[in-house]
């Protein structure tokens, strides 16, 4: 997937439980994002960075955390897990002067 | 905000010829993408257009109206391994040109 990877492939937690979501990838491109896909809405934008130490809302920011530390990682935090987090979650990497935009394979997360 | 329309299911036989239309409400445009995503895989993309007209690549091609907010995307010859989920997205004038979906069409091709 061009570069972008994302561990875990498959979670499962518990409701109240927290837990991190690993996006990096080894392009250098600025933009990095985090989108999470449920059955019949299509992808969704939770949070966008344009660079390293900057990041935005997006769609549907609640329950989530982000930060980029550097170039190469865009970590997605899940504070307090609730059922309705349960999705497959995306990150996406683009070039400032590029339209295309690449993704990762995806984190499958459950949430009981 | 954005508003982007895309038919939830179609179905098309082998060989034949499917158009998967998209309309759009978007409150600033920098261009119209399709994403093809295989069930269980992330999207990979198809076409990009920022300028009214078709853009053709190979067996699909892609088709925009800005002032009518209404693209789609033609696939001829269609092949069993065309049985995907085609996503409309838009590109907003907001901070970051990040993208915006529709929910997606999940095509099925017969033999």
């Amino acid at each position: 997937n061009a570069g972008v990877t994302q561990t875990p492939k498959f979670q499962v937690l518990k409701t109240g439980q927290s837990m991190t979501l690993q996006c990096a990838q080894d392009m250098n491109h600025e933009y990095m994002s985090w989108y999470r896909q449920d059955p019949g809405m299509g992808l969704r934008l939770i949070h966008y960075s344009v660079g390293a130490g900057i990041t935005d809302q997006g769609e549907v920011p609640n329950g989530y955390n982000v930060s980029r530390s550097t170039t190469e990682d865009f970590p997605l935090r899940l504070l307090s897990a609730a059922p309705s987090q349960t999705s497959v979650y995306f990150c996406a990497i683009r070039d400032r002067e590029f339209y295309e935009q690449y993704f990762g394979p995806g984190t499958r997360l459950t949430v009981t | 905000g954005q508003n982007i329309d895309q038919p939830t299911e179609m179905t098309a036989t082998e060989g034949a010829i499917v158009q998967i239309n998209c309309t759009y409400q978007t409150s600033g445009f920098n261009g119209l993408f399709w994403y093809q995503q295989h069930a269980g895989e992330a999207p990979t993309f198809l076409s990009y257009n920022v300028l009214d007209g078709l853009e053709e690549k190979g067996r699909f091609s892609s088709f925009l109206s800005r002032s009518k907010g209404y693209s789609y995307l033609l696939l001829k010859e269609l092949q069993m391994k065309d049985s995907a989920s085609y996503l409309c997205a838009v590109r907003g004038n907001n901070a970051g040109n990040m993208l915006t979906f529709g929910g997606g069409t999940r095509l099925m091709v017969k033999p």
